[in-house]
């Protein structure tokens, strides 16, 4: 049963330390979605990938953020330095690349909780 | 710019109930729609999907959703709920051809035994 995998399932840290998530996409996807959960906010898109090359991150903040694909099997979505403001649940989703009705399969989830 | 309206917050419904959870979206032409589901502590899971055709759409664990163009509208209803089926659902819209898809708020369903 393919699976999308994210590593680390929980994190806390301290304000200011560099985070690091991540996600290996199931094998053969080749576009690859980091969304954020919160209750204000509920589920946002950051930014999503196409054969690892990024699409859009509009979503994502700039000054903080950064996803990057070494590889088709590896996403990251690193955050330094983080703020209280991060904390949230962090999902990785992956997918065929079929247009518009492409369905997204998503991880678990990463829980970010910064002090 | 698309959005999804969620106007339940929470429902309850008793188990063997039927089940309704409205969706609402505002985009320009025909969207593609989803609902999701989320256990707690668990990613999302897809439910069913529509982008053409059949208005009428049936999904896994006995789900279907109707898209009602006149009212945008894309309802998720269960003819009989589980206890098992207390979660939370999300539906989503994707403009037609894309891949960026944009939540509504959730519904967060809640079965009494």
């Amino acid at each position: 049963d393919a699976r999308v995998t994210q590593t680390p399932r929980h994190k806390v840290t301290e304000m200011g330390q560099e985070v690091t998530m991540r996600c290996q996409p199931i094998l053969g996807h080749n576009t690859v979605f980091w969304y954020r959960q919160t209750m204000m906010q509920g589920l946002e898109l950051l930014a999503y990938f196409r054969n690892r090359a990024p699409l859009d991150d509009s979503g994502m903040p700039k000054d903080r953020f950064s996803a990057e694909m070494p590889d088709a099997t590896l996403a990251t979505l690193k955050i330094q330095p983080s703020e209280p403001r991060d904390s949230a649940v962090y999902f990785c989703a992956s997918g065929s690349g079929q247009q518009g009705a492409d369905t997204q399969y998503f991880g678990p989830g990463t829980r970010l909780t910064v002090l | 710019a698309q959005s999804v309206t969620q106007p339940d917050i929470h429902i309850t419904v008793s188990e063997g109930a039927s089940l309704e959870l409205r969706c609402n979206y505002s985009y320009g032409a025909t969207p593609y729609l989803f609902w999701y589901v989320q256990s707690p502590g668990q990613g999302l899971q897809l439910l069913l999907k529509y982008f053409s055709g059949d208005t009428l759409v049936q999904g896994i664990k006995g789900f279907e959703a109707e898209f009602k163009r006149s009212q945008s509208s894309f309802n998720l209803r269960k003819p009989s709920v589980h206890w098992s089926d207390a979660a939370e659902y999300f539906c989503a819209v994707a403009p037609g051809g894309g891949n960026k898809l944009t939540f509504g708020t959730g519904t967060q369903l809640k079965v009494e035994l």
